[in-house]
């Protein structure tokens, strides 16, 4: 299994370019979880989906849109991206919710930077 | 709103101690909590998982306790080796049970 995979690892936006952040899992997981993490910040959700089709809002929103159309993908689109935007961030997915003893794996991270 | 604390931030110990990070959280009414590693430049790995009605879990030289009534959590690593050297995150469900709330970590350094 290759667990969950990112792509791009790095990426350099210029403000006000769209771009879509890729994320993959292969262990048929009905949860999956986009993450932004600041430098000496914990993680911070953005969005969540729960199985394909539906995705709810996360604490830090403004700014993302995503969507689930298969189990596995879990796309998240910046549009018009700004500074504040600059983060590294990390996709995740679990078996069941966070009440569960299921632990979350996470991917690798895409590092983003807008100028 | 829950809120997870860290501290210390960074930590520097030499090769061979034992040593405990501290984790703390306003909402005692948590369901579990776990203990994450993150090298540099990589993801999230999960160490343990303490549900609500566990007072601990051990994993090799790793041992977290979960104390609900104090919101406190702590992670013991015994003999601490160079390749423990990674950051260190805790975190909680929120109490919809929809997220995790993460702290901030605590960057640990061991020398050799």
């Amino acid at each position: 299994n290759a667990g969950v995979t990112q792509t791009p690892k790095f990426r350099i936006l210029k403000i006000g370019q769209s771009m879509t952040l890729q994320c993959a899992q292969d262990m048929n997981h009905n949860y999956m979880y986009w993450y932004r993490q600041d430098p000496g910040m914990g993680l911070k959700l953005i969005y969540y989906s729960v199985g394909a089709g539906i995705t709810d809002k996360g604490e830090v929103p403004n700014g993302y849109n995503v969507s689930r159309s298969t189990t596995e993908d879990f796309p998240l689109r910046l549009e018009l991206a700004a500074p504040s935007q600059t983060s590294v961030y990390f996709c995740a997915s679990s078996r069941t919710g966070v009440y569960s003893y299921n632990e979350q794996f996470f991917g690798p991270g895409t590092r983003l930077t807008v100028l | 709103k829950q809120e997870v604390t860290q501290i210390p931030a960074a930590l520097s110990v030499p090769e061979g101690e034992n040593l405990v990070l501290n984790c703390s959280f306003t909402d005692s009414a948590i369901y579990n909590l776990q203990w994450f590693r993150q090298d540099p430049g990589k993801g999230l790995t999960s160490l343990l998982l303490i549900q609500s009605s566990q007072r601990e879990q051990t994993s090799g030289r790793l041992n977290a306790s979960l104390d609900k009534s104090s919101g406190r959590s702590t992670l013991y690593i015994a003999a601490s080796q160079p390749g423990d050297s990674a950051t260190y995150l805790c975190a909680v469900p929120n109490n919809a049970g929809n997220m995790l709330t993460f702290g901030g970590g605590t960057r640990l350094m061991v020398k050799p």
